[in-house]
């Protein structure tokens, strides 16, 4: 099964606000909402930011938000900071044989 | 809080197996409802989901690693381990462990994780 679609890169400039999409099938994305989003730094291990499409565990900022239409989920960041410059990725349950599939990650670039 | 830290070899020759171990503090790998799974990372490029095992011991695998790949818990000292035999240089990458607090790809807790490079 093919990895989730996701912009190579986006930008902002800070206090504006981004979407980073992620487009699935209805196996993956579409079927399931069991989306979650996870903040790379360089060198760094990934940090989960949303789960379940929508739910943020606590201590993650309500600047990020998740949504889901269709096969295509997406997170949204607003009142951009320098810190949020970093790598993201998708991630979807993918029924009983996938199991678990990731996006290929998007570059956020805090101008 | 949950700690997870894995360890391992950091170079293996080409055809030969990859063995890691993720030893979990804070938390027990026998815990219901949780998943302890593996990742990896290749320079430069996305995640990738390997395996999983459930607190039960019933484990799940990524289709495209075929039969190369295996995942096992020692619940006595609180590990789990990852198997890959037949390593190629497509196996070279950062590899982390991870908690899956529900089956449902949520991977809430993650190790620092480990460099692996295959030599030829």
């Amino acid at each position: 099964q093919s990895a989730l679609t996701q912009p190579r890169s986006v930008s902002g400039s800070p206090g504006q606000s981004v979407t980073i999409s992620c487009t699935g099938s209805s196996s993956d994305v579409g079927g399931h909402d069991f989306v979650s989003w996870y903040q790379q730094h360089p060198g760094k291990a990934p940090q989960l930011l949303i789960y379940a499409v929508t739910k943020r565990p606590s201590g993650v900022p309500d600047r990020f938000s998740g949504s889901k239409s269709g096969n295509t989920a997406s997170l949204t960041l607003s009142g951009l900071q320098a810190e949020d410059e970093a790598d993201y990725y998708c991630c979807s349950y993918a029924g009983p044989s996938t199991f678990v599939i990731f996006g290929g990650g998007t570059k956020l670039s805090v101008l | 809080q949950v700690q997870l830290q894995e360890s391992g070899p950091g170079l293996v020759k080409a055809s030969e197996t990859l063995s890691l171990t993720c030893s979990v503090s804070g938390a027990s790998v026998k815990s219901y409802p949780y998943y302890w799974g593996w990742l990896r990372q290749p320079p430069g490029k996305g995640l990738e989901w390997i395996a999983s095992i459930y607190y039960n011991g019933r484990p799940s695998y990524n289709p495209s690693l075929g039969s190369r790949v295996s995942i096992s818990a020692d619940t006595s000292k609180n590990q789990f381990s990852l198997s890959l035999s037949a390593v190629t240089a497509e196996d070279t990458a950062v590899y982390y462990c991870a908690r899956d607090t529900d089956g449902w790809a949520t991977f809430d807790v993650w190790g620092q994780g480990t460099v692996f490079t295959v030599s030829s």
